[in-house]
């Protein structure tokens, strides 16, 4: 079985300040693909950035970049110059076994002024 | 651009009542999902389906069924809907890319 652990339910940031939002994970997989999926309130989830397993380079989308570290299943955003509209529930997702993707719990990222 | 849409945004139905969900993708995907969505608990996957006609159960599939007749359309169905069965549900479709489209969700009251 796989599992995704997000630790931090909430976390806030100030407007053009820095975050870092922490995932861990598991799984018997070699290969597998990791994603960010972020759900701004009353609107639709999307893809915020997607990391390939057998990738040692981290991703980055704009402001948005992940610390990856296989061995330690660690998977970890940062938002740089974090804006109002990133506030949203962050989800750290794991593409693994049988092709179902597996969620943590979520994050609620809140942007004050 | 991606369209998936679901036939309600919120919706209210009675203990032992059969309720239908719809969700529809535009972008020719071999891939649907249903999830439920609960606070703390994140996104659980309901079913899954590969191809039309083709159904596979996922982590929580109890009390749920799904129909897929046409490539495009996913429908979940609860047989009897009970109160634990209040939640938000999602739709979402993909190809081999990986990346799923989601569509709105629908917030479900059961009372």
């Amino acid at each position: 079985a796989q599992t995704v652990t997000q630790s931090q339910p909430e976390m806030s940031v100030q407007e053009a300040e820095t975050v870092t939002l922490s995932c861990t994970y598991d799984t018997s997989e070699s290969d597998y693909y990791l994603f960010w999926y972020k759900q701004p309130p009353s609107r639709q989830m999307i893809l915020v950035i997607r990391q390939e397993a057998y990738k040692q380079q981290n991703a980055t989308e704009n402001r948005f970049s992940v610390n990856f570290q296989k061995a330690a299943k660690s998977f970890s955003l940062k938002i740089s110059d974090s804006q109002l509209g990133d506030a949203a529930m962050y989800f750290c997702v794991l593409w693994g076994t049988a092709s179902k993707l597996t969620f943590g719990t979520g994050t609620r990222l809140q942007v004050t002024l | 651009d991606v369209k998936v849409t679901q036939s309600s945004r919120y919706l209210v139905k009675r203990t032992g009542e059969k309720v239908f969900l719809e969700c529809v993708q535009d972008m020719d995907h071999e891939n649907m999902f249903w999830y439920r969505q609960d606070p703390g608990l994140g996104l659980r996957l309901i079913y899954f389906s590969y191809d039309v006609k083709m159904k596979e159960k996922g982590d929580i599939p109890e009390g749920y069924s799904v129909s897929r007749e046409k490539k495009e359309r996913f429908s979940l169905i609860l047989e009897s809907a009970s109160t634990n069965q209040t939640s938000m549900y999602l739709c979402a479709s993909n190809t081999l890319a990986y990346e799923q489209y989601f569509g709105p969700g629908t917030r479900l009251t059961v009372t």
